[in-house]
């Protein structure tokens, strides 16, 4: 059983389109992340969910709304899209907040090119 | 601010021979630090990591990492690479401030095994 799901592992849209990418976690976290990986490999965090609720909320664009149903479940959705926003989301779980040496888990990504 | 420096954005092994890859941190605190692999196409699994028990940590694959806290160090080696170590290895420390236990990257090392 996967982890970290994520879907959908690719997609191309063109620009102007709202997407969604889903994540689900089936380890039983209460902590989920999404970072972005540009082109040149660089990965950095767009926001942090603690059993529902925003914890992190980096400079990100209002265009990209993060959305927990539950602490299982941290959905990304895009508004708007734009050519700069191809790059992989990954999405990312790790145990009780506040045990910074737990290990982050990370989903096999999802690729999303603007066309 | 927590961050590390990896040093070499690439770096060329033969088949057989000691890998080394750099990283540095800068941390006001004892840092969290972890070594993740991305093999082309997929997602992050994470190779080891140090939080503050033994400094010699080893991790999957054959791969260790020594904190060296004078040196403000955390350098990953592995005695002999194999052709299917080939792949992208990001160093990462984690904040401890509760509320922000992101991980925050490094700009990762690419590498590469010549037959």
């Amino acid at each position: 059983d996967t982890a970290v799901s994520q879907t959908p592992k690719y997609l191309v849209t063109q620009m102007g389109n709202d997407k969604s990418i889903k994540c689900e976690q089936n380890l039983g976290h209460d902590t989920m992340y999404w970072y972005k990986q540009d082109s040149k490999k660089f990965l950095k965090i767009m926001f942090s969910y603690n059993n529902k609720e925003l914890i992190i909320n980096e400079t990100v664009p209002n265009r990209f709304s993060p959305k927990s149903p539950d602490k299982a479940h941290l959905n990304l959705h895009i508004n708007s899209l734009e050519l700069g926003d191809s790059a992989v989301y990954f999405c990312a779980s790790s145990p009780l907040r506040g045990s910074s040496g737990n290990t982050i888990y990370f989903g096999e990504g999802s690729w999303l090119t603007v066309v | 601010a927590q961050s590390v420096t990896q040093l070499g954005s690439h770096v060329s092994v033969s088949e057989g021979a000691l890998v080394l890859l750099r990283c540095n941190y800068s941390s006001s605190v004892p840092p969290y630090l972890f070594w993740y692999v991305q093999y082309p196409n997929q997602g992050l699994q994470l190779l080891l990591k140090y939080t503050s028990a033994a400094t010699l940590v080893k991790g999957i694959n054959g791969f260790e990492a020594e904190f060296k806290k004078s040196e403000t160090s955390f350098h990953l080696t592995k005695p002999s690479a194999h052709m299917s170590d080939a792949a992208e290895y990001f160093c990462a420390v984690r904040g401890t401030n509760f509320g922000n236990e992101k991980l925050t990257f490094g700009t990762g090392t690419r590498l590469t095994i010549i037959p």
